[in-house]
């Protein structure tokens, strides 16, 4: 079965410092997303991606969040100066199935900022 | 708001048992239905997408009720490999996927 794939699998990272997050989506994808999921919490949408640009982003994804493409396979979720309360586990997707509804999600980062 | 609402659990079955779950969403414009399941600390992977129809595939069935806005999924045999967390998801079309908080289940031998 096709991967995603992502880096690093756990980070931990001061308050105030700048994290990111890397994900290799499905090859040949135009489609990706980015999930959060704090813990004892429910996922939640963080921003979709599309053809090179944001198609979609959540409440959640305020200014301090980025999200680049810097080559034409990886992703990159930027977080600017995080926040205790940025800690989550961070999960890219691809879709896929009838209609591209389906989302096969990488196995996540868990970050901690302290 | 968009919300998808269900049963935090835990459910604890034994082995062999029949559970069920029920979830129930707020936006009658979603045209997707699945069930995820989540272990404990790792991704969620999709179990089965729902079907207006329903549908079964091996011990798990699931049920979907338009009018009602209502999701059910039914395993059958319970296996102590079953414990981990249902999500109930759902999306519009062309649209992100809403979550629900998810319903634990602990089968014991």
């Amino acid at each position: 079965e096709p991967e995603v794939t992502q880096t690093p699998s756990h980070q931990v990272t001061q308050m105030g410092q700048e994290v990111i997050l890397r994900c290799v989506p499905i090859s040949n994808h135009l489609y990706f997303y980015w999930y959060r999921q704090i813990l004892g919490q429910k996922v939640e949408f963080l921003v979709s991606f599309y053809n090179n640009e944001i198609s979609e982003k959540s409440e959640i994804f305020d200014d301090q969040f980025s999200v680049e493409r810097p080559d034409g396979s990886n992703f990159t979720l930027k977080i600017r100066s995080t926040k205790l309360e940025d800690s989550a586990m961070y999960f890219c997707a691809n879709p896929r199935g009838r209609s591209n509804t389906e989302a096969f999600f990488g196995q996540g980062t868990r970050l901690t900022v302290v | 708001r968009k919300e998808v609402e269900q049963d935090p659990g835990p459910f604890n079955v034994p082995e062999g048992a029949t559970v069920a779950f029920n979830c129930t969403y707020s936006n009658s414009a979603s045209q997707s239905f699945f069930w995820y399941r989540q272990d404990c600390r790792k991704e969620p992977k999709l179990l089965m997408s729902v079907y207006s129809s329903g549908n079964e595939d091996g011990r798990f069935t699931a049920q979907l009720n338009r009018a009602s806005q209502y999701i059910s999924l039914l395993i059958r045999d319970s296996k102590l490999s079953d414990s981990a967390t249902y999500l109930c998801v759902v999306n519009e079309r062309y649209s992100t996927l809403t979550f629900g908080k998810g319903t634990m289940l602990l089968v014991s031998p």
